[in-house]
């Protein structure tokens, strides 16, 4: 099955500073890469995605890149703020029957 | 009207004890699951049910049940509850399986004494 990888655990920047978080797979089948963020009690919401054919893609302040061949993607987050402070999990699938397999998760911290 | 609902938002009970988390969606979708997000934040896939198709993550005990009247419900089902399985549950549906946007649930915090 899909493992997928994430790095770093902990992200701590401040106000206005960039913040990109590691996401590495292993199924060379998957093509469709998710990120969601979850505030601290709340539920994991969508908050971009990109799928194989596509290298990069752009909402805003932030963004996410895709490398088939080294099977690794990332998120991208520019400007950063106090309301970007959350847990982030990346998360792959094929396009079968596969459910989202989820990396463990970076809790961004962005202070003032 | 919340997509994709969940009942009781927190339930503490006693070892040994069973009992049942709901959930519901008003989207039309396929494909329902339940996740387990330990205290460490990791989401972990226990279920995926699609029209009448069952697929367990064989890591799961078999005192975890899922039970579907229908498409827009998935409830889970424990019995003899450990402490281990205190954790946050999240229910969530896609429109189909594998490279659809998921919508989760607002979950439920099982806590076991």
């Amino acid at each position: 099955g899909e493992n997928v990888e994430q790095h770093p655990s902990t992200l701590s920047v401040q106000e206005g500073d960039s913040a990109v978080i590691k996401c590495t797979y292993s199924d060379s089948a998957s093509n469709y890469f998710p990120w969601y963020k979850q505030e601290l009690g709340k539920r994991p919401q969508l908050i971009i995605d990109i799928r194989s054919n596509v290298g990069e893609k752009k909402d805003q302040r932030i963004a996410v890149t895709l490398n088939k061949t080294a099977k690794h993607f990332s998120l991208h987050i520019t400007e950063t703020q106090p309301e970007d402070s959350a847990v982030y999990f990346c998360a792959a699938s094929d396009s079968g029957y596969s459910t989202l397999t989820f990396g463990k998760g970076t809790m961004l911290l962005v202070s003032p | 009207d919340t997509a994709v609902s969940q009942t009781p938002k927190y339930l503490v009970t006693q070892m040994g004890n069973d009992k049942s988390i709901k959930c519901e969606q008003n989207l039309g979708h396929d494909t329902m699951y339940w996740y387990k997000q330990d205290s460490k934040k990791f989401l972990k896939i226990m279920f995926s049910y699609n029209n009448k198709e069952l697929i367990i993550n064989e890591t799961v005990p078999n005192r975890f049940s899922p039970k579907s009247p229908d498409k827009a419900h998935l409830n889970l089902h424990i019995n003899s509850l450990e402490l281990g399985d205190s954790a946050v549950y999240f229910c969530a549906s896609s429109q189909r399986r594998g490279t659809s946007i998921y919508t989760f649930g607002s979950g439920t915090r099982l806590t076991v004494v």
